[in-house]
């Protein structure tokens, strides 16, 4: 089936640091990927997405590429910083499901002053 | 205001008694998705409507649970003689089109908590 696995968090980082948050998915076929945030009392909002392999999805100095080889779609940031502090899904449609999201179980960034 | 609203934002009720959880997608939104996010864990697919038409109902996990969107806008998602493990958060979203891909706007939730 189709499936998306996180690494285990939480994740803790001081200010400035840089940050790799990965996943991986199970699919048939060429999925669409996507990585959305939850933000402290609010609601999950899209981050990123990339459609087809070696796509790079790009947002609020966030980057993720698509990578088919690995089935993999790592969320990285160069230089953190504390209002990126959040819990953030993986997630993918596979082909022809309609929007139909899975998730990932999330995993929460905290980051220190 | 221009988000997905979800109303109550919290409710808790006892074993057996029905609930009812209101969805008001955004304006001329197609697409409209329940979901349900239990405590540390990911949002799992509950079911679609495209206008006033439930095309998928597959992630229901029993006929306790029933959604509706009479009129293509508003929806209501009812619990049944609620039991402990439907406690959760229950996600609302929306979106403008038909297809593959169309990007979806989520709602804060609403928390049941069953005692």
């Amino acid at each position: 089936g189709n499936s998306v696995t996180q690494m285990e968090g939480p994740v803790t980082l001081s200010e400035e640091a840089f940050l790799t948050i990965n996943c991986t998915y199970t699919a048939t076929g060429y999925p669409s990927l996507f990585w959305y945030v939850q933000y402290p009392g609010e609601g999950l909002q899209l981050l990123l997405k990339a459609t087809k392999a070696d796509d790079k999805g790009s947002n609020k100095g966030f980057e993720a590429t698509y990578r088919k080889e690995t089935t993999s779609f790592h969320l990285e940031k160069g230089s953190v910083q504390v209002s990126d502090s959040a819990v953030y899904f993986c997630a993918q449609i596979p082909p022809g499901a309609n929007s139909k999201l899975t998730f990932g179980k999330g995993i929460t960034l905290s980051v220190r002053p | 205001g221009a988000g997905v609203s979800q109303s109550p934002r919290y409710k808790v009720a006892k074993r057996g008694q029905d609930v009812a959880l209101r969805c008001d997608p955004i304006s001329g939104h197609v697409s409209l998705f329940w979901y349900q996010q239990a405590l540390g864990q990911g949002p799992e697919f509950l079911t679609y409507f495209q206008n006033e038409a439930q095309l998928d109902k597959s992630g229901l996990p029993s006929d306790r649970f029933f959604a509706e969107r009479p009129e293509g806008s508003v929806s209501t998602l009812k619990i049944q003689r609620t039991q402990q493990e439907d406690s959760a958060v229950y996600l609302c979203a929306s979106s403008p089109g038909r297809l593959y891909n169309s990007p979806l706007h989520f709602g804060n939730g609403t928390r049941l908590t069953v005692t």
